[in-house]
């Protein structure tokens, strides 16, 4: 089993349409999550970061975190066509774990 | 100014030859890693240094020898360069090494191993 799963898509969603991207994680003293944005040719930046059950909204992003259920998400309300990318999942467990990412095509 | 530099962008070589890839960051972060991203985007760590000592070493061949010269630079040597070590190289630095903040990473190194 990888630490870090991510379903690699491609994820396809209309403009304006909610985009929802899934991450489990093997690890239960995992601590800190965090959600990655790479565009292609580019290096990850940070979306968002996670440490609490619970959600955390920021703008039109809003990641979700179970720990016990050992799942991690991030939906994306009001998709454009410039999230379109490859969103990396992270998870601390004294060093910081990629799941592989799922591309995500926002069609105008 | 960017915060996490690398050099340089590309990198085209010949198997079986030496070379390194540098990376300097300013911003006076203690945590600096490697990471390397194969041909499915897969991105997995390499080294991690904290203020000069290293912390984490994964199963990388000893052709990979990194070096901190001080906190703000972490540099890649490798040796006897393989086809298999085409990838993207990325740095990165982070303020701590308690995951408790995020990562930032340089821009990245295309290796190409001909």
């Amino acid at each position: 089993q990888k630490e870090v799963e991510q379903n690699s898509g491609p994820l396809s969603v209309p403009e304006g349409a909610i985009a929802s991207l899934n991450c489990t994680y093997s690890d239960r003293v995992s601590q800190s999550f965090f959600w990655y944005r790479q565009y292609s040719g580019k290096s990850p930046e940070l979306i968002m970061s996670i440490y609490s059950n619970g959600d955390k909204e920021d703008g039109r992003f809003t990641a979700q975190l179970n720990k016990a259920s050992q799942y991690v998400s991030l939906l994306i309300r009001d998709s454009q066509p410039s999230d379109s990318a490859t969103y990396l999942c992270a998870v601390f467990t004294g060093k910081l774990i990629f799941g592989q990412g799922t591309t995500l095509q926002v069609k105008p | 100014d960017t915060a996490v530099s690398q050099t340089p962008k590309y990198l085209v070589t010949q198997m079986g030859n030496d070379k390194s890839i540098k990376c300097e960051q300013n911003l006076g972060h203690d945590t600096m890693y490697w990471y390397k991203q194969d041909s499915k985007k897969f991105l997995k760590i390499m080294f991690s240094y904290n203020n000069k000592e290293l912390i984490i070493n994964e199963t990388v061949p000893n052709r990979f020898s990194p070096k901190s010269p001080d906190k703000a630079h972490l540099n890649l040597h490798i040796n006897s360069l393989e086809l298999g070590d085409s990838a993207v190289y990325f740095c990165a630095s982070s303020q701590d090494r308690n995951g408790e903040t995020e990562a930032f990473f340089g821009q990245g190194t295309r290796l190409t191993v001909v």
